[in-house]
């Protein structure tokens, strides 16, 4: 089955530091979107992306964070300046181009810790 | 902000029963409902749909919907301590992300 795919699975970095996380979608999915959870807390939208640009993005998603497709295939989240409540799980999540909503596809995740 | 809503748990079943997860959501135009498990430390995986009132079962869940009390269900019947996982109900909103609930923490004990 196909599967989206993210890396690194676990990301240490000191607080200011710039993180980019990678996700490679399922090959015929066009929606991608971002999650975060922290740690025993609800799963939490970021943003939407289609079309090479954004569609949506939630108060979460501030002038730190910052999205891009740059090669056609990785699907990249970069945070600039990092702080110690970044500290989460980060989710990519696809859709195939054919919607409605089928449910998206969520990757393994990245396990972000900001020290 | 549209909100969904579940009792957090835990929910303790013996193996072989049946085990109930409820899920309530305040926006009454959703038109499309989704369970989804996850396990400790791992990503949520889809495990059913429901997009019309009443049930729908796929194996030994059902997941049950009623619009109008805006109320959707998860029912896992012979339950099995490999079942022991976090249940999330999500609800799309119309720009089509995703509003999850807290999630309801399943134990299945032997």
């Amino acid at each position: 089955e196909p599967e989206v795919t993210q890396t690194p699975s676990h990301q240490v970095t000191q607080m200011g530091q710039e993180v980019i996380l990678r996700c490679v979608p399922i090959s015929n999915h066009l929606y991608f979107y971002w999650y975060r959870q922290i740690l025993g807390q609800k799963v939490e939208f970021l943003v939407s992306f289609y079309n090479n640009e954004i569609s949506e993005k939630s108060e979460i998603f501030d002038d730190q964070f910052s999205v891009e497709r740059p090669d056609g295939s990785n699907f990249t989240l970069k945070i600039r300046s990092t702080k110690l409540e970044d500290s989460a799980m980060y989710f990519c999540a696809t859709q195939p181009r054919d919607r409605p909503n089928y449910g998206y596809t969520f990757g393994s995740g990245t396990r972000l810790t900001v020290v | 902000q549209k909100e969904v809503e579940q009792n957090s748990g835990p929910l303790s079943v013996p193996e072989g029963a049946i085990a109930s997860l409820n899920c309530t959501y305040s926006d009454r135009g959703s038109q499309s409902f989704f369970w989804y498990r996850q396990y400790s430390g791992k990503s949520p995986e889809l495990i059913m749909s429901i997009y019309s009132n009443g049930d729908k079962e796929d194996g030994r869940f059902t997941a049950q919907l009623n619009k109008a009390s805006q109320y959707v269900s998860l029912l896992i019947r012979d339950s099995q301590p490999s079942d022991s996982a976090t249940y999330l109900c999500a609800v799309p909103q119309r720009t089509d992300k995703l509003i999850f609930g807290t999630g309801t923490r399943l134990q299945v004990f032997p």
